[in-house]
């Protein structure tokens, strides 16, 4: 089983739909969670931590359940702006800082 | 944020030359870096842990003595990839760990993509 996964994708939506994206990790003594997003032949950038009480900024909405091991990502309103690769991360794994990706989830919006 | 800055952005060289990447935080003092290989359609892999004054620690199935990595200063870690061939082909990242009173942040450099003919 792979440390993180996630939705293969990509999905194509509308401008304004709403997305979400799935995300599931293999181990339970995992410390911290990211959605971090990377365009194109670019470097990633961090979109947002991830926490047990839920955390939302903006038009994005993430979750963490921590006893089914799964992370949400939910993206409302989207915009072109948003086409994307969406990667989950996960910390603690083998050292406090250590991040192991997923293999990202791609978002194509079409006006 | 904090700026991470990594040179040069690309290269291409021949079969069995040796490429040298740097990866610098320019506006604070890292004390580890880390490496990262992209292959296309993947996700990104960790490959080394830098650390500031000590050698690099290397995940498993990446060869150090082919991956070389110097971290001689706070703000500047290295790889070198000797002999390159073209399996080398890859974007290369570096991100550099940032520790403040209550966060710990790695800041990724913006990659460098090998070409290895």
């Amino acid at each position: 089983r792979k440390e993180v996964e996630q939705d293969p994708g990509p999905f194509n939506v509308p401008e304004g739909a709403t997305v979400a994206f799935n995300c599931t990790y293999s181990n339970s003594a995992s410390q911290s969670f990211f959605w971090y997003r990377q365009d194109c032949r670019k470097e990633p950038k961090l979109l947002m931590s991830v926490y047990s009480s839920g955390n939302e900024d903006g038009r994005f909405t993430a979750q963490l359940n921590r006893a089914s091991q799964y992370i949400s990502l939910l993206i409302r309103d989207s915009k072109l702006s948003d086409s994307a690769t969406y990667l989950c991360v996960v910390s603690g794994n083998r050292g406090y800082s250590t991040l192991t990706f997923g293999k990202g989830t791609m978002l194509l919006v079409s006006p | 944020g904090a700026v991470v800055s990594q040179h040069p952005s690309w290269v291409i060289c021949k079969s069995g030359t040796s490429v040298k990447i740097e990866c610098r935080s320019l506006d604070f003092q890292a004390t580890t870096m880390f490496w990262y290989r992209q292959f296309p359609k993947q996700s990104l892999m960790l490959m080394a842990t830098s650390n500031e004054g000590s050698k690099a620690t290397y995940e498993q199935g990446v060869e150090k003595d082919k991956f070389l990595i110097n971290h001689a200063s706070l703000t500047l870690s290295t790889l070198t990839v000797t002999s390159a061939h073209p399996e080398d082909s890859s974007f290369y990242i570096c991100s550099a760990r940032r520790l403040a009173s209550s966060t710990d942040t790695q800041y990724f450099g913006p990659g460098t993509r090998l070409t290895v003919l």
